[in-house]
C-alpha cells in the first residue's frame, strides 16, 4: 500500500522569506502523481502544484516549486517570499492511475509579520 | 476551473436522524467521486469511492449501511449519514475525478456536521 509522511508537523516562517515543507512516499509504482494541497481556516483544498513521475522537471507555480528526487522518494516544497496568506495547512498526496488520493498527515504553516 | 459545489456547508441534527450531503460537478463530469472525513487538525482519511452507476467501494472500518453513497448521475454524489450519532460528528469532504482532465481532482468545499 501506498504511504506518503510529512515529518513536519509545524513550520514556521518569515515573512517574504522561504521555507521548505518535506514528503516522502513509498510506492512499487512507475507511474503516478503527486501533489501538494493548501487548506486555509476555511478547509477549501485548494490545489498549490502537481508533479507526473515521468516528468524529471521539477515543476513550479509562481513562488512555489518543487524538489522530486524520485529514487529517493521525496518531494519537498519550496514557498519562496512567504506572504500572511500563505499561512494553513499543507498536505502532501500521492496517487497512481486515478485512483484515491493519498495523504500525508499534513504540516501546518505559520508566517510571522 | 471545474468546480464542485458541497451542499450543505454546516449541518446540526438530532442523534438518531438522517442527514444527507451532496456533491455536484458544475462544468464537468465526475467519473469518480470520492468521500473524505478529517476530523479536527488531522489529515483527510478516505472513506468511499463512487462512480456512477456502480456500487460505492468502501474503506476498510466504514460501515457501509451507515454511510450511504449514491453516485446516480455523472454530476452528483450524495452521501448520507443514517442514524447519526455525537462520534459522527466530523467534517465531510468529497472530491470529484475528472479523468479528461489528467487526472485532475477538485474538491468540494466540506460539510461540518454536528450530531446533538
Amino acid at each position: 500500500a501506498q504511504t506518503v509522511t510529512q515529518s513536519q508537523p509545524e513550520m514556521s516562517v518569515q515573512e517574504a522569506e522561504t521555507v521548505t515543507l518535506s514528503c516522502t512516499y513509498d510506492t512499487s509504482e512507475s507511474d503516478y502523481y503527486l501533489f501538494w494541497y493548501k487548506q486555509p481556516p476555511s478547509r477549501q483544498m485548494i490545489l498549490v502544484i502537481r508533479q507526473e513521475a515521468y516528468k524529471q522537471q521539477n515543476a513550479t507555480e509562481n513562488r512555489f516549486s518543487v524538489n522530486f528526487q524520485k529514487a529517493a522518494k521525496s518531494f519537498s516544497l519550496k514557498i519562496s517570499d512567504s506572504q500572511l496568506g500563505d499561512a494553513a495547512m499543507y498536505f502532501c498526496a500521492y496517487t497512481s492511475a486515478g485512483n484515491m488520493l493519498t495523504f500525508g498527515g499534513g504540516t501546518r504553516l505559520m508566517v510571522k509579520p | 476551473g471545474a468546480v464542485v459545489s458541497q451542499h450543505p456547508s454546516r449541518v446540526i441534527c438530532k442523534s438518531g436522524t438522517s442527514v444527507k450531503i451532496e456533491c455536484r460537478s458544475l462544468d464537468f463530469q465526475a467519473t469518480t467521486m470520492f468521500w473524505y472525513r478529517q476530523f479536527p487538525k488531522q489529515s483527510l482519511m478516505l472513506m468511499a469511492t463512487s462512480n456512477e452507476g456502480s456500487k460505492a467501494t468502501y474503506e476498510q472500518g466504514v460501515e457501509k449501511d451507515k454511510f450511504l453513497i449514491n453516485h446516480a448521475s455523472l454530476t452528483l454524489s450524495t452521501l448520507t449519514v443514517t442514524s447519526a450519532h455525537p462520534e459522527d460528528s466530523s467534517f465531510y469532504i468529497c472530491s470529484a475525478s475528472d479523468l479528461t482532465a489528467n487526472y485532475g481532482y477538485t474538491f468540494g468545499s466540506g460539510t461540518r456536521l454536528t450530531v446533538v
